[in-house]
């Protein structure tokens, strides 16, 4: 089976600016999570999709929102792009019922100059 | 608020060695241990997990350690080889989220 992949691999972008990241999960996981990662603050949960539904949200601005479609791919959106939101985001996909059993993308590396 | 506490941040062992990271947590809110590892430029993947109700899982050379009356819970690498040069993260289930500690560099000199 292929593995979650994430595109693109690499961003950068002004501030100000915003941002659309991807995420294609593994097949037959429905569950997607993105997470952002941070030398300082680590790994952060930002939101969990399901069924194309929000289920679960971090603690983070509302300049960050994703949506799910029918086929399980998911995307990520930013706004109003700061110099702090340069981070890996990561995407993790999970069968139901398995939640700590994420399998994570390689991330997309956002820089924001 | 860090829910979860790593330490230590960074570790260097022998080969051969046993590598030991451990985590403490501030609620019991949580109804999974996982740790995960992480190589540059990968994301970081499952190595093992433990539920509350167990005190020890052992997967090869790696073991959990839980105690659910101290919050505590522990990683223990045995015969640690040059290949298990990582950063790992424990983590704790909430629900569909994962909670991440932030973190233990190891590195295995040969």
């Amino acid at each position: 089976k292929a593995g979650v992949t994430q595109t693109p691999r690499y961003l950068i972008k002004t501030r100000g600016q915003q941002v659309t990241l991807s995420c294609s999960p593994i097949s037959g996981h429905r569950s997607v999570s993105w997470y952002q990662q941070t030398p300082g603050q680590g790994l952060q949960f930002l939101f969990e999709y399901f069924s194309e539904t929000q289920r679960n949200k971090g603690n983070f601005p509302g300049r960050f929102s994703g949506r799910q479609f029918s086929n399980s791919r998911s995307e990520m959106n930013v706004s109003t792009l700061e110099l702090g939101d340069s981070a890996l985001y990561l995407c993790a996909s999970s069968l139901e019922g398995t939640p700590h059993t994420q399998y994570f993308g390689p991330g997309t590396r956002l820089t924001v100059l | 608020q860090q829910q979860v506490k790593q330490s230590p941040q960074s570790l260097i062992v022998q080969k051969g060695g046993i590598s030991i990271i451990n985590c403490a947590y501030e609620n019991t809110a949580f109804d999974y241990f996982p740790w995960y590892q992480q190589f540059p430029g990968k994301g970081p993947a499952l190595l093992i997990a433990i539920r509350p109700d167990v005190s020890e899982k052992k997967e090869g050379r790696f073991t959990i350690s839980f105690n659910k009356s101290a919050k505590q819970f522990s990683l223990h690498i045995m015969d640690s080889q040059p290949g298990d040069s990582a950063t790992y993260f424990c983590a704790l289930k909430r629900g569909t989220a994962l909670i991440f500690g932030k973190g233990t560099t190891l590195s295995v000199s040969s």
